[in-house]
Parts: structure tokens; C-alpha cells; sequence
């Protein structure tokens, strides 16, 4: 089964302040995706990626960067966090883009004060 | 634009109740569809999805789902339900071809013992 591993889990930041989450998946998929859960609006994309150095625009982008380094890993950045992006964040991975299933990281739970 | 519409935000049923959590999608041409369970505290996971073929599919943890095409609709059924499958649900939708998958708000099910 896949392993989709964040971290951290929870993170506490000021307004301002600068984030960076991490997802690491260790069955060599190739597309990995950052999802922002908020109530009432289920989960939305933020970005994703097909390989290394590849990036994509999601659906919500805005105030977030993201950095594929490796096939493994995947990075979303808040170089100035605000309240409007306290969220639970999931990141998932699959083998192709398409029709395929999404495996889930346990979610890190952000607070921007 | 692609949208998914789960018009239920709460379900609640007793134990051995027949269940079927609706989902309707909006999108013009083939759409592939999924459902994926969240447990209290938990990530999601896959249940089932359709690609083309069968208008119903049966998925894990004994939940199936038929597609409408005809009503542009996707709903998840299961008899009987059990007090396990509390869970929050989500209908998801991928555009052919768009890599995207766009998720609802998602259904509390609660099941009473």
C-alpha cells in the first residue's frame, strides 16, 4: 500500500510568518498534489506536480508556492502566512494523472495567528 | 467549469438501514467519478471509482455506487449500514485528460447503534 508521510502534524505561526509543509511518498508515484480541507468546502486544490521540478497550478494557488525536489518529495510553501490559510492541508499521491486513486498523507493542521 | 454537489451535509441513519449518500456533478462530457471515506481524525481513503463500463461499481467495505448518466449523478449505497461507517464521504470528479480532481463538500454519515 502506499505510504504518504507529512509533517509536521500540527503548526502553530503568526500572520507574517514563513511555513514550509512537507510530504514525502515512498512508492514511486509520479503526481503528488496539496489539498487545503476547510468546512463546507470539502478539499481544494492548491498544486501538484507530474515529476521533479515539474509544477502545476491548482485551484486555490494563491499565497502558496510549492517545490517538487524529488520523485519523493514535495514541498508547499506560506512565505507570508495569513488567517485565511489556517486549514487542515493534505497531500496525496498517485501513479499517473489520470482516473487513478489518490493516496492520502495523514494531514498537518495549520494555524496562522 | 467542473463542480461536484453533495447536497447533504448530514446523514444520520440506525443500524441496519439501507444507506445511499447522493452526489450530483456538473460537467458535459464522460466524467470519472470516486468516493472516498474520512474516519474521525483520520485521511481519506479510497472506496471506489467509475471509469466507463458498468453503471454500477462495487467498491471496499461492501459500498457500491451507480452512475446516472442521465441525471449526472453518482450516489454511494450501502445495506445494511453498520455503526462503522460513521465517517465523513466525499464525491470526487476528474475531468478526461484534465489531471485535476475536484472534490465535494463532502457527507457526515452518522449510524446510530
Amino acid at each position: 500500500e502506499a505510504a504518504v508521510t507529512q509533517s509536521p502534524r500540527n503548526k502553530v505561526t503568526v500572520t507574517g510568518g514563513n511555513v514550509t509543509l512537507s510530504c514525502r511518498q515512498t512508492n514511486s508515484h509520479n503526481y503528488m498534489y496539496w489539498y487545503r480541507q476547510d468546512t463546507g468546502h470539502g478539499l481544494r486544490l492548491i498544486h501538484y506536480s507530474y515529476g521533479a521540478g515539474n509544477l502545476q497550478i491548482g485551484d486555490v494557488p494563491d499565497g502558496y508556492k510549492a517545490t517538487r525536489t524529488t520523485q519523493e518529495d514535495f514541498f508547499l510553501l506560506l512565505e507570508l502566512a495569513s488567517p485565511s490559510q489556517t486549514s487542515l492541508y493534505f497531500c496525496a499521491s498517485s501513479e499517473r494523472g489520470s482516473a487513478e486513486t489518490l493516496y492520502f498523507g495523514s494531514g498537518t493542521r495549520l494555524t496562522v495567528l | 467549469a467542473q463542480s461536484v454537489d453533495q447536497p447533504d451535509a448530514h446523514v444520520t441513519l440506525y443500524e441496519g438501514a439501507s444507506l445511499e449518500l447522493r452526489c450530483s456533478y456538473s460537467y458535459s462530457a464522460a466524467p470519472y467519478l470516486f468516493w472516498y471515506v474520512q474516519y474521525p481524525g483520520q485521511s481519506l481513503q479510497f472506496l471506489l471509482k467509475y471509469i466507463t463500463g458498468d453503471a454500477v461499481v462495487k467498491g471496499t467495505k461492501g459500498f457500491e455506487a451507480e452512475f446516472r448518466k442521465s441525471n449526472s449523478s453518482f450516489n454511494l449505497k450501502k445495506s445494511p449500514a453498520h455503526w462503522s461507517d460513521s465517517a465523513k464521504y466525499f464525491c470526487a470528479l476528474e475531468v478526461y485528460g484534465n489531471e485535476k480532481i475536484t472534490f465535494g463538500a463532502g457527507t457526515k454519515l452518522t449510524i446510530k447503534p
